[in-house]
């Protein structure tokens, strides 16, 4: 099956500091990538929706000036966390959809925490 | 909008037991349904969707689940479980005419027991 990849899937980082995670589609070609958080023992949360060469579309109540997305090739999408706080730890899941089908397939998550 | 309800936070069975994970969706259009596991500190893997076509569903590791529009329901379920099959579930909706946007549910930890 397609393969979503997301890296780093662990960051440790101090408050104040940007950090950034990066999706991958490695096998196709994802016109569409979304971002959710995940809350612990919580369901995943739609953060953005991601188009290739344009901009994100953010869902209501989340800070597109923090968590800054970036779509700029047919295989990748960056999510920037900056000047994160201690209450931004989270799990944080990438998914993307090929250009044919539409069917999503999701990234392992990463993991930020905040210190 | 669309809305996704699991209707149980915790279930614990017993391995080899029978299992069902109920859902309920809200929507005022044509929805896809999908079932997601989610082990720990991982993404999630697609168990089954429901586009269109037969209200009976068949997934991977021997899940199903049926699709009762009059009850905007859609609950999973598999004859005997597994201690392996341990993780939280998932179940989601969009629109119908793309995959985008799911909605998820809150999840229920299904914890199978010895």
């Amino acid at each position: 099956g397609a393969v979503v990849s997301q890296h780093p899937s662990r960051v440790i980082c101090k408050s104040g500091t940007s950090v950034k995670i990066e999706c991958r589609s490695l096998d196709f070609q994802a016109t569409t990538m979304f971002w959710y958080r995940q809350f612990p023992k919580q369901s995943l949360m739609l953060m953005a929706t991601s188009n290739e060469g344009s901009k994100a579309t953010y869902e209501q109540g989340v800070e597109k000036d923090k968590f800054l997305i970036n779509h700029a090739s047919l295989t990748l999408s960056t999510l920037t966390v900056t000047s994160a706080h201690p209450e931004d730890s989270s799990f944080y899941i990438c998914s993307a959809t090929p250009r044919a089908t539409g069917e999503l397939f999701f990234g392992e998550g990463s993991r930020l925490t905040v210190l | 909008a669309q809305s996704v309800t699991q209707l149980d936070s915790q279930v614990p069975v017993f391995e080899e037991a029978p299992v069902e994970l109920r859902c309920n969706y809200s929507s005022s259009v044509s929805v896809y349904l999908f079932w997601y596991v989610q082990y720990p500190n991982q993404g999630l893997q697609l168990l089954l969707k429901y586009l269109s076509g037969s209200t009976l569903v068949k997934g991977i590791n021997g899940f199903e689940a049926e699709f009762n529009k009059s009850q905007t329901s859609f609950h999973l379920r598999k004859p005997s479980v597994h201690i392996s099959d341990t993780a939280e579930y998932f179940c989601a909706v969009s629109r119908t005419g793309g995959y985008n946007k799911l909605i998820f549910g809150a999840g229920t930890r299904l914890a199978v027991h010895p």
